[in-house]
């Protein structure tokens, strides 16, 4: 059964300072996904990765296979960056999780403070 | 805007009565999905649809009931509800069955309250 743990689950930031959001899983995969919840419940899908590092504007995602850890960072944050970050895993072969062979982290609730 | 329309966005409901919540896709998508969001939970997928056949109930109650009458239209029907069925209830569509390497595209959810 692949694990998936975020870390941290909560945190407040000021404006500016730099945020880096970490997920780990148990098993090897064949994906990674990093999907951002706005506060109305929408959920946008940010990256998906399977190696390396990916950059859109100020979020980087990085991911190390060997270690079995995702990152998900934000530059020069600002307070429309706050919303709960969650990561999501495809495990491979697709087995475990639900029939969508996806396993989700419970999230990291970011705030960002003016 | 992701493409995925769900409405109502919020409801009200009593352990008694009957509603259903409706999602609407123009990706031109093949599978969508339906999953439960409770408080500090994860996600939980709940049905998957493919070429408009159901592909695997994840043991979900039966007061629960999925429809996809075609590929862009997904509804879940709710009857005798209890409280703890209070969530956030997110639907979302992919190109194909399953996902491998794509993403996935969640509509903005409806929360759902059952009195």
């Amino acid at each position: 059964k692949n694990e998936v743990e975020q870390s941290p689950q909560n945190l407040t930031a000021q404006e500016g300072e730099f945020i880096t959001i970490n997920c780990s899983y148990s098993v090897g995969i064949s994906a990674l996904h990093w999907l951002q919840q706005h506060p109305g419940g929408g959920i946008v899908s940010l990256f998906m990765l399977s190696s390396g590092k990916k950059k859109h504007g100020r979020l980087i995602a990085t991911i190390n296979i060997q270690e079995k850890h995702s990152s998900l960072h934000i530059t020069a944050s600002h307070p429309r960056d706050s919303a709960v970050y969650i990561c999501a895993v495809r495990s491979q072969g697709g087995r475990g999780g639900g029939a969508d062979g996806l396993t989700f982290g419970k999230g990291t609730h970011l705030i960002i403070q003016p | 805007e992701t493409g995925v329309t769900q409405t109502p966005r919020h409801l009200v409901m009593g352990m008694t009565n009957k509603k259903s919540l409706k999602c609407e896709q123009h990706l031109g998508h093949n599978a969508m999905y339906w999953y439960k969001q409770s408080a500090k939970k994860p996600l939980e997928l709940m049905f998957v649809y493919s070429l408009e056949e159901r592909v695997e109930n994840n043991s979900v109650p039966s007061r629960f009931s999925p429809e996809c009458p075609n590929s862009s239209h997904l509804f879940l029907h709710l009857h005798t509800l209890q409280p703890e069925d209070s969530a956030l209830y997110l639907c979302a569509s992919s190109q194909d069955f399953p996902v491998l390497r794509e993403k996935l595209f969640f509509g903005s959810g409806t929360q759902l309250s059952v009195l």
